[in-house]
C-alpha cells in the first residue's frame, strides 16, 4: 500500500513566522503535489513537483515555495505566515509512468492556524 | 480551460436513502474522471474512476458512469449508511498532464 505521511496533524503558528510542512511517500513516485482545502473552495493546487529538484507552480502559488531535494520528500514553505494561510494542507504523490488513469495517493493532512 | 462542478451541499439522508451527487466537467479531449472521498479528520481516498466515455465506475455499492455527452459523472448508492458520512469530491484529469482538476466537495450527512 502507498504510505503518504505528513509531519504534522495540527499546526499553531504566529503571524511573520516561517513555516515547514513535510511530505514523505514510500511508493518511488516522481510526482508530488500541494494543495490547500478551504469549505466551498475544493481543493487548490499550490505547488507540484515532477522530479528531484523540479517543480512548478500551480494555480495560488502567491506566499508559498517549496523544496524537493529527496524523490520521497516535498516540502511546502511558509516563508512569512499570515492569517489567511489558515487552512488544511494536503500533500499527494503519483507515479508518472503509470497510465494518466493513476490516481493520487494523499496524506491526512496538516490543519494549520495562523494567529 | 478544465473544471469540475458539483452539487452544492450539505446534504442530510435518512440512512438506506437513494444518493445521488452531480458532478459535470470542462475539458478538450477525453479526461479521467474521478470521485474521492475524505472521512472526517483524513485526507481523501479514491472511491472509483472511470477513464472512457460510458465507462462505469463502481466500489463499496456507489456507482458513476461517465457520460461524454452531458458531460456528466454523478455518484450514486442506491441505499446510504451512517458510515457514509463524508466528504465526496469529483476530480479529473487530462491525459497529457499533471495536474487534477477537483469540484468543491460535496458534504453527506447519513442519519440513523
Amino acid at each position: 500500500d502507498v504510505k503518504v505521511t505528513q509531519s504534522s496533524r495540527y499546526l499553531v503558528k504566529r503571524t511573520g513566522e516561517k513555516v515547514f510542512l513535510e511530505c514523505v511517500q514510500d511508493m518511488d513516485h516522481e510526482n508530488m503535489f500541494w494543495y490547500r482545502q478551504d469549505p466551498g473552495l475544493g481543493l487548490r493546487l499550490i505547488y507540484f513537483s515532477y522530479d528531484v529538484k523540479m517543480k512548478e507552480k500551480g494555480d495560488i502559488p502567491e506566499g508559498y515555495s517549496v523544496s524537493r531535494e529527496k524523490k520521497e520528500r516535498f516540502s511546502l514553505i511558509l516563508e512569512s505566515a499570515s492569517t489567511n494561510q489558515t487552512s488544511m494542507y494536503l500533500c499527494a504523490s503519483r507515479d508518472r509512468d503509470r497510465s494518466y488513469q493513476e490516481t493520487q495517493y494523499f496524506g491526512p493532512g496538516t490543519r494549520l492556524l495562523v494567529l | 480551460g478544465n473544471s469540475v462542478t458539483q452539487m452544492e451541499g450539505p446534504v442530510t439522508l435518512s440512512e438506506e436513502a437513494f444518493l445521488t451527487i452531480n458532478c459535470t466537467y470542462t475539458a478538450t479531449g477525453y479526461p479521467s474522471l474521478f470521485w474521492y472521498v475524505q472521512y472526517p479528520g483524513e485526507g481523501l481516498q479514491l472511491l472509483l474512476k472511470a477513464t472512457k466515455a460510458d465507462d462505469k465506475g463502481s466500489n463499496k455499492g456507489f456507482e458513476a458512469t461517465y457520460r461524454k455527452e452531458t458531460t456528466s459523472f454523478h455518484l450514486e448508492k442506491g441505499s446510504v449508511q451512517v458510515s457514509d458520512s463524508a466528504v465526496y469530491f469529483c476530480a479529473l484529469i487530462k491525459p497529457t498532464g499533471n495536474q487534477f482538476y477537483f469540484g468543491t466537495g460535496t458534504s453527506l450527512t447519513v442519519i440513523p
